[in-house]
């Protein structure tokens, strides 16, 4: 079965430090894996997917098929990028997303 | 706004009571989901349409919950005998299968608190 799995509930850093947001799958295929954002009192919405391959508000994510990551990275964490990320998979045929359970990051001024 | 809508914001209802949500899609989109997510979770998916089709029910859909989208557009989803495990916030999703992605858009959700 095709699952996500992030493994950190909190990542706490500093404005200007490097971030890294664990994402794992297993997934029976080629996957096509995203990750959402959800800031405070917003609803989710997509950040990024890896088939694009760019970089959105300075975050990128490289499909690791070996190790069957996609994690998220930011060299340089800014206080507007606390959030909720959520990493997800359109699983199986139909295509339907599903997501982890989701990291929340604090960025500390 | 041309984004996800979903009404109401908030209920509060007494357990036992029968509720129903509801969800505008994306005009254009042909695909509509519906997910729950508690506190600590990302989004669990409850079930989704294609069109107005029913094509997939998790096993999360107990036979309280009811979910419709009469002719491809709107959608709504109704708890009947609601239990306070029913609290939740529940968000509806729309996307365009077949366009190229697989993006999915959410509405702002509507959460349940039963009491």
């Amino acid at each position: 079965a095709q699952r996500v799995t992030q493994p950190e509930k909190l990542l706490s850093v500093f404005k200007g430090a490097p971030v890294e947001l664990k994402c794992n799958y297993s997934y029976s295929g080629s996957p096509e894996l995203f990750w959402y954002v959800q800031y405070s009192r917003q609803r989710l919405q997509l950040l990024l997917r890896h088939i694009s391959r760019e970089s959105i508000k300075g975050f990128t994510a490289d499909l690791n098929k070996g190790e069957t990551s996609f994690h998220l990275k930011k060299p340089f964490a800014q206080e507007e990028d606390s959030a909720m990320y959520y990493c997800a998979l359109p699983s199986g045929g139909s295509y339907i997303p599903t997501f982890g359970r989701g990291t929340s990051l604090i960025v500390h001024p | 706004d041309t984004g996800v809508s979903q009404n109401p914001r908030h209920k509060i209802t007494k357990r036992g009571q029968n509720v129903t949500f509801r969800c505008d899609p994306i005009s254009e989109h042909n695909r509509l989901y519906w997910y729950r997510q508690t506190l600590g979770q990302g989004p669990e998916f409850l079930t989704y349409f294609q069109n107005e089709a029913q094509l997939e029910k998790s096993r999360l859909l107990s036979d309280r919950f009811s979910a419709e989208r009469p002719k491809g557009s709107f959608s709504t989803l109704e708890i009947q005998r609601t239990e306070q495990g029913d609290s939740a916030m529940y968000l509806c999703a729309s996307s365009l299968i077949g366009g190229g992605g697989t993006e999915a858009f959410f509405g702002q959700g509507t959460r349940l608190t039963v009491v």
